[in-house]
């Protein structure tokens, strides 16, 4: 079993449809991140938390630590919302950052 | 600031070759971090470093794999000598503190024929 685990692994929606994005994890961490990684490859930040919620725009990112699970919303999607969301999570033993294997989220027009 | 900068964005090399990826952090970050994405195992940490110092080096595949940082806003990644196998697109990252938020730079597509 991956100790970070993602879903759905693919997502195709409507533009405006409300998206959520899930991700479990099994490892005690000290913090969560969400990536964006669009088709010409690059890799953005979108939030790292360790708690509650952040919300940046139209995305809107949770995490409850004791059930080891955070969702990334994206409100009023857009064709340009197109990409590979990406969850990993930081061990609290160490610094390294445990990845899930993407969720790729198409939005139509 | 421009962000972190790899160059070169695309390599195409023969198998056997020595290839040299570099990467510019942003000014004031003091972590530097190596991976590696393929479809068969997304991304793979290879390696990071504080404070020029390598911390964590367990993802390096194999010997011929090595990673610097002469200084401390710039590193290379040499693959010596490249195999086909190594063909995938090379990110480096780097960050405040190995706990802080990651900056990835556009990424090196690497083929090695």
């Amino acid at each position: 079993k991956n100790e970070v685990e993602q879903s759905p692994q693919n997502l195709t929606a409507q533009e405006g449809e409300f998206i959520t994005i899930n991700c479990s994890y099994s490892v005690g961490i000290s913090a969560l991140h969400w990536l964006q990684q669009h088709p010409g490859g690059g890799i953005v930040s979108l939030f790292m938390l360790s708690s509650g919620k952040k919300k940046h725009g139209r995305l809107i990112a949770t995490i409850n630590i004791q059930e080891k699970h955070s969702s990334l919303h994206i409100t009023a999607s857009h064709p340009r919302d197109s990409a590979v969301y990406i969850c990993a999570v930081r061990e609290r033993s160490n610094y390294q950052l445990i990845w899930g294997a993407g969720t790729k989220l198409i939005i139509k027009p | 600031d421009a962000g972190v900068i790899q160059s070169p964005r695309h390599e195409v090399t023969e198998m056997g070759q020595e290839v040299t990826l570099r990467c510019k952090l942003i000014s004031g970050h003091n972590s530097l971090f190596w991976y590696r994405q393929t479809m068969m195992r997304g991304l793979e940490l290879l390696i990071y470093f504080n404070n020029n110092v390598p911390i964590d080096d367990s993802g390096m595949p194999e010997d011929r794999f090595s990673a610097k940082m002469p200084n401390a806003s710039f590193s290379t990644l040499k693959i010596q000598p490249s195999e086909p196998r190594d063909s995938a697109v090379y990110f480096c990252a780097s960050s405040l503190s190995p706990a802080g938020e990651q900056y990835f730079g556009p990424g090196t597509r690497l083929t090695v024929t």
